[in-house]
């Protein structure tokens, strides 16, 4: 099916590890990307390609992928990542663009 | 520094039409791939529409349905989408978005525009 699934939210101990995962059948075919999106802001491009970080990205985000699953990892969560995080995949059948429904993500 | 700046949106009824446009500056926008990208009111991302830097044009159909068309004014720095026959669940804050890679239709979006607000009621 041309979707992406995300879990709608999660939390983190500050200084701890998270995983967030993205599960779709675009996904065996097409690499993820990652957005983060923080409250009235526009979304920001994370992680894209091949575990990809933009400039200025730290380098805690990473991401992995496995059959039709990708998953972004915060290794050691800050309070500055509480935000909301998509994943983005392409939809080769449909010659389109996939967001997943996003996951929230809560620092403790 | 790149800009994308959105403008056009407001309040329609369901029926109605409207243009949105996306000023770029920053960049040399001929090259890129553009998108629009749309967030219901407290809901995720979705994306709308996309043209590239030759002007191949692809769609979310099951979204647009024939009402939206995408358009890019290269002499202009100009990215639009012109909406019809507007519907209420089409409420949303529309973002223009940029392609991170020159002469690629990535859909990796790097810069986006602050958004304009499109609101569906009567």
């Amino acid at each position: 099916s041309s979707e992406l699934t995300q879990d709608p939210s999660m939390s983190v101990a500050l200084g701890q590890t998270v995983r967030i995962t993205c599960q779709g059948d675009s996904l065996r075919t097409s690499y993820a990307t990652w957005y983060q999106q923080k409250p009235g802001q526009a979304p920001k491009l994370i992680i894209y390609g091949k575990n990809t970080r933009p400039s200025g990205i730290p380098d805690r985000f990473s991401d992995s992928s496995s059959g039709n699953t990708a998953s972004l990892t915060i290794t050691g969560a800050q309070a500055e990542d509480e935000a909301d995080y998509y994943c983005k995949s392409r939809d080769t059948i449909n010659n389109s663009v996939l967001f997943g429904g996003g996951t929230r993500l809560t620092v403790l | 520094e790149v800009q994308l700046l959105n403008s056009g949106g407001g309040l329609v009824q369901p029926g109605g039409s409207l243009r949105l446009s996306c000023a770029a500056s920053g960049f040399d926008f001929s090259k890129y791939a553009m998108s629009w990208v749309r967030q219901a009111p407290g809901k995720g991302l979705e994306w709308v529409s996309g043209i590239d830097n030759n002007g191949y044009i692809k769609y979310n159909r099951d979204l647009v349905k024939g009402r939206f068309t995408i358009s890019r004014d290269d002499s202009k720095n100009t990215l639009s989408l012109e909406m019809n026959n507007l519907r209420v669940e089409d409420t949303a804050v529309y973002y223009c978005a940029k392609d991170h890679s020159p002469y690629y239709d990535s859909s990796d979006f790097d810069s986006w525009g602050q958004g304009t607000l499109v609101t569906v009621s009567s």
